[in-house]
């Protein structure tokens, strides 16, 4: 059973076009991630929200913004993307203080 | 700055060997240490975490030695078979505390091929 739902699994965008990339969760975890993982690299922590609280790491881009309507679902909007933000996009999520993270299947963007 | 060294960046194992990855830290308030596997195209997946109130935990053919006044955390694979190819990372994180300063560090990753 799917319990971190990341689509689509592969995106193409143009360069400097608007992509939005969605993570939907049926584990009810209050807290989520998004994370950026290029090619042979660690994955590196964009955002997250704690429940509704949103934390945005201090070097992550102004070209990308993060959506949390509702509990299940985060999605995270590249505004303006570059070559440089061709990546493995990576949703997460965990019930919270003392549990481990969720990790979804990821979306492959390519920007073209 | 990286908190989390790992290595080595790559490893090649004989099926049946052992596959040892070792991890260092340097932010004593780390009190979580997950390793998660990662196959291509695939997200990472928790394999297995220790807390340093123990020095080791096993499960299955996985082992995590974990030696605290070091700062030093590793993976040992028994038994390494081909379906163990994957990168592996290593990670800390402050337990229990859920604010802006206790998300996941990862180490670099550590790309193991076990050969046939």
């Amino acid at each position: 059973d799917a319990m971190v739902i990341q689509n689509p699994r592969y995106q193409v965008t143009q360069f400097g076009k608007p992509v939005t990339l969605s993570c939907s969760q049926t584990l009810n975890h209050n807290v989520m991630y998004w994370y950026q993982q290029k090619s042979s690299q660690a994955p590196k922590l964009l955002f997250h929200y704690y429940d509704k609280d949103f934390n945005n790491e201090a070097d992550t881009p102004d070209n990308f913004q993060s959506r949390r309507p509702n509990t299940s679902f985060c999605f995270l909007d590249i505004r303006s993307p570059g070559l440089g933000d061709a990546a493995m996009y990576l949703c997460a999520t965990t019930r919270g203080p003392g549990y481990g993270y969720t990790f979804g299947s990821g979306t492959r963007l390519t920007v073209v | 700055q990286q908190q989390v060294k790992q290595s080595p960046q790559s490893l090649i194992v004989q099926k049946g060997g052992i596959s040892i990855i070792n991890c260092a830290y340097e932010n004593t308030a780390f009190d979580y240490f997950p390793w998660y596997q990662q196959f291509p195209g695939k997200g990472p997946a928790l394999l297995i975490a220790i807390r340093p109130d123990v020095s080791e935990k096993k499960e299955g053919r996985f082992t995590i030695s974990f030696n605290k006044s070091a700062k030093q955390f590793s993976l040992h694979i028994m038994d390494s078979q081909p379906g163990d190819s994957a990168t592996y990372f290593c990670a800390a994180r402050r337990w229990g505390e859920e604010t802006s300063g206790s998300r996941l560090t990862f180490g670099e990753g550590t790309q193991l091929t076990v050969n046939p």
